[in-house]
C-alpha cells in the first residue's frame, strides 16, 4: 500500500463549480499536510499548509484534515480557468522527516 | 521561483553518457533537494543536502550522485545515463529541515535516448 494515495484524475469542471480534491494516507505519524499547485511546465508551489486535524481557509481555497480517517481534502470554491493545474498533496511526520507526495491530479476548469 | 535556477532546462543525451544538472540559489538556504517527477509516480526524492559537503540519499538514489561544494550550488550527476532516467528533475530549497515550505525551481527536462 502506498503511503499517500491521490485520486488519479484528470478532473474537468465548468467555471464556477466547487472542486473537491482528496488524498488518503496510511502513516498515522503524519502531522503536517500540504497542498502544492503545479502549472504546466513549472515547478510546484505551496498553496496550503495545515498542521494536524481541522480546516484552514484562504480565499477560495479550504484545506481539511481528518486524521481519524487518514483523509485530507482541498476545496476550491467558484473555480476559475486560472485554477487549471496539477494539484499535489504532501505530508510529513515531524521536523526531521521527509515530505511524501501524492501523484497529483490534473484539474481543468472550462470557461 | 524563490531565486532558484536550474541548468540546463532541457537536455537530450545518449545512453551511457554522464550528465550533470545544476541547481543554483541566490538566498543562501542550507537545505537543498533533488526530485524527479514521472507520470504515475509523482515527485520522488533523489538526494538532499543539509549543508556544504553534507548530503544524503533519498528514496530513488541509485544511479545518481550529488555534490555541494558551495552553499549556492547543488549538482546532480547521472554517472551513466539510462533511458529509465528520462524524467523532469526539480531542485528545491527550504529554510528549515524538511520545511513544509519547499520552494521549487523551474525544472530540467532530461531525455535519454
Amino acid at each position: 500500500q502506498k503511503e499517500v494515495e491521490q485520486d488519479p484524475g484528470p478532473l474537468s469542471v465548468p467555471e464556477g463549480a466547487i472542486v473537491s480534491l482528496n488524498c488518503t494516507y496510511s502513516n498515522s505519524a503524519f502531522q503536517y499536510f500540504m497542498w502544492y499547485r503545479q502549472y504546466s511546465r513549472k515547478g510546484p508551489e505551496l498553496l496550503m499548509y495545515t498542521y494536524s486535524s481541522g480546516n484552514k481557509e484562504d480565499g477560495r481555497f479550504t484545506a481539511q484534515v481528518d486524521k481519524s480517517s487518514k483523509y485530507i481534502s482541498l476545496f476550491i470554491r467558484d473555480s476559475q480557468p486560472s485554477d487549471s493545474a496539477t494539484y499535489l498533496c504532501a505530508m510529513r511526520a515531524g521536523a526531521n522527516s521527509k515530505l511524501t507526495f501524492g501523484k497529483g491530479i490534473t484539474l481543468s476548469v472550462r470557461p | 521561483d524563490a531565486g532558484i535556477t536550474q541548468s540546463p532546462r532541457h537536455k537530450v543525451t545518449e545512453t551511457g553518457t554522464p550528465v550533470t544538472l545544476r541547481c543554483h540559489q541566490t538566498e543562501n538556504h542550507r537545505y537543498m533537494y533533488w526530485y524527479r517527477q514521472d507520470p504515475g509516480h509523482g515527485l520522488r526524492l533523489i538526494h538532499y543536502s543539509y549543508g556544504v559537503k553534507d548530503t544524503d540519499k533519498g528514496e530513488v538514489s541509485d544511479g545518481y550522485s550529488v555534490s555541494r561544494s558551495k552553499t549556492e550550488d547543488f549538482l546532480l550527476t547521472l554517472e551513466s545515463a539510462t533511458s529509465s532516467q528520462t524524467s523532469v528533475y526539480f531542485c528545491a530549497i527550504s529554510v528549515t529541515t524538511w520545511g513544509y515550505e519547499q520552494y521549487f525551481g523551474p525544472g530540467t527536462r532530461l531525455t535519454v535516448t
